[in-house]
């Protein structure tokens, strides 16, 4: 199957920091990237469309300027958290389909778990 | 609104079979998905259903009633790591996946 990775795979950082996770798909090209968030014991929260090449769209309630998303590229796409808070604390995951197969399959990277202080 | 519900926890045995399910109202309907995630982890894919009926995969199986808004994925000859957390997501009328809270099923020798 295709390969998402994200890096890093874990971050601490200071409050009022910014920082940066990136989300690739190391064997295929995926003109659409999913950024998503999950607190513990909770569900995954989708919080934004990474489009190729266009401006992310965001959900409802999530602050396109506090979470910067750039898809520069077909196997790229970066996720940059400004001015984290200890609230922005949470696991933090990317997937990408690679449009081959009929049902569209989103693959995940291994996530990313921001912790901040 | 749109929602997922799948039970919370759930506890089996070794070796024993457990079934987990999935009800769902969203706005449209083009497939429903079954990931598994270990603490930790992201989701790995376990299973797709956009018809109705049983869809077998080695130890796990996932059912579809469209008419009803219910999938059950079950798993049969438990092991131990199949200790995680089942997703259930239903991809609604625009394409996008929403997800149910997730069910943790805990495996007891």
């Amino acid at each position: 199957g295709a390969v998402v990775s994200q890096h890093p795979s874990w971050v601490i950082c200071k409050s009022g920091t910014s920082v940066k996770i990136e989300c690739r798909s190391l064997d295929f090209q995926a003109t659409t990237m999913f950024w998503y968030r999950q607190f513990p014991k909770q569900s995954l929260m989708l919080m934004a469309t990474s489009n190729e090449g266009s401006k992310a769209t965001y959900e409802q309630g999530v602050e396109k300027d506090k979470f910067l998303i750039n898809h520069a590229s077909l196997t790229l796409s970066t996720l940059t958290v400004t001015s984290a808070h200890p609230e922005d604390s949470s696991f933090y995951i990317c997937s990408a389909g690679d449009g081959t197969s009929d049902y569209n399959e989103q693959f995940f990277g291994p996530g990313t778990r921001l912790t901040v202080l | 609104g749109q929602n997922i519900d799948q039970p919370t926890e759930m506890t089996a045995t070794e070796g024993a079979i457990v079934q987990i399910n999935c009800t769902y109202q969203t706005s449209g309907f083009n497939g429903l998905f079954w990931y598994q995630q270990h603490a930790g982890e992201a989701p790995t894919f376990l299973s797709y259903n956009v018809l109705d009926g049983l869809e077998e995969k080695g130890r796990f199986s996932s059912f579809l009633s469209r008419s009803k808004g219910y999938s059950y994925l079950l798993l049969k000859e438990l092991q131990m790591k199949d200790s995680a957390s089942y997703l259930c997501a239903v991809k609604d009328s625009n394409y996008q996946l929403i997800w149910g809270a997730g069910t943790k099923l805990i495996i007891k020798p």
